[in-house]
């Protein structure tokens, strides 16, 4: 149980095209989603908190109108990363919490996506 | 506000030896504390955790750690270490109370060796 599934999990791109990334719960419901992304041989670096059915929250210095989320649905949420341009390739992974089992802190994590842009 | 630091960025080791992977937190409220391993173009799979209660926590893989609230450490350990086991372990925090997200620390690189 509690398995996240992101979709792509390898996407290349021309400079200027946006590229949407799906993250799915797809054995439980989660209110709230986490996109981190990863630089290589670096760590996880929170961007936002994806909250269904309200606006995401963005960390400081990630650009919201760059990186738009959205979760429309308890069990999706995607990150569309817009006009991306080459400083924009990365790994950028989603985590899911399920509420279903208390609040243990897991996070439950998708496989990650890589996207490059050229 | 959190914040984690893991004292090594890369330990190698010899196949069969004992490993300890050293992380130390910061935080003023209490917090859940956990190690993922991340094999490479992979997402984050969970080792252990702790919540609450024991202070030595058992994970998957033979791997366990020990919460020490005066040292503010849960170090990583596992007494015999395979070729199987190199891989990057990131020690991670949260609050605790729902909807928190997870603060990680910037990775250790285990090497293992024949």
């Amino acid at each position: 149980g509690a398995v996240v599934s992101q979709h792509p999990s390898w996407v290349i791109c021309k400079s200027g095209t946006s590229v949407k990334i799906e993250c799915r719960s797809l054995d439980f419901q989660a209110t709230t989603m986490f996109w981190y992304r990863q630089f290589p041989k670096q760590s996880l670096m929170l961007m936002a908190t994806s909250n269904e059915g309200s606006k995401a929250t963005y960390e400081q210095g990630v650009e919201k109108d760059k990186f738009l989320i959205n979760h429309a649905s308890l069990t999706l949420s995607t990150l569309t990363v817009t006009s991306a341009h080459p400083e924009d390739s990365s790994f950028y992974i989603c985590s899911a919490r399920d509420i279903g089992r208390g609040n243990t802190g897991e996070l439950f994590f998708g496989e990650g996506s890589r996207l490059t842009v050229l | 506000a959190q914040s984690v630091t893991q004292l090594d960025s890369q330990v190698p080791v010899f196949e069969e030896a004992p490993v300890e992977l050293r992380c130390n937190y910061s935080s003023s409220v209490s917090v859940y504390l956990f190690w993922y391993v991340q094999y490479p173009n992979q997402g984050l799979q969970l080792l252990l955790k702790y919540l609450s209660g024991s202070t030595l926590v058992k994970g998957i893989n033979g791997f366990e750690a020990e919460f020490n609230k005066s040292q503010t450490s849960f170090h990583l350990r596992k007494p015999s270490v395979h070729i199987s086991d190199t891989a990057e372990y990131f020690c991670a925090v949260s609050e605790n109370q729902a909807g928190t997200a997870l603060i990680f620390g910037k990775g250790t690189t285990l090497s293992v060796s024949s």
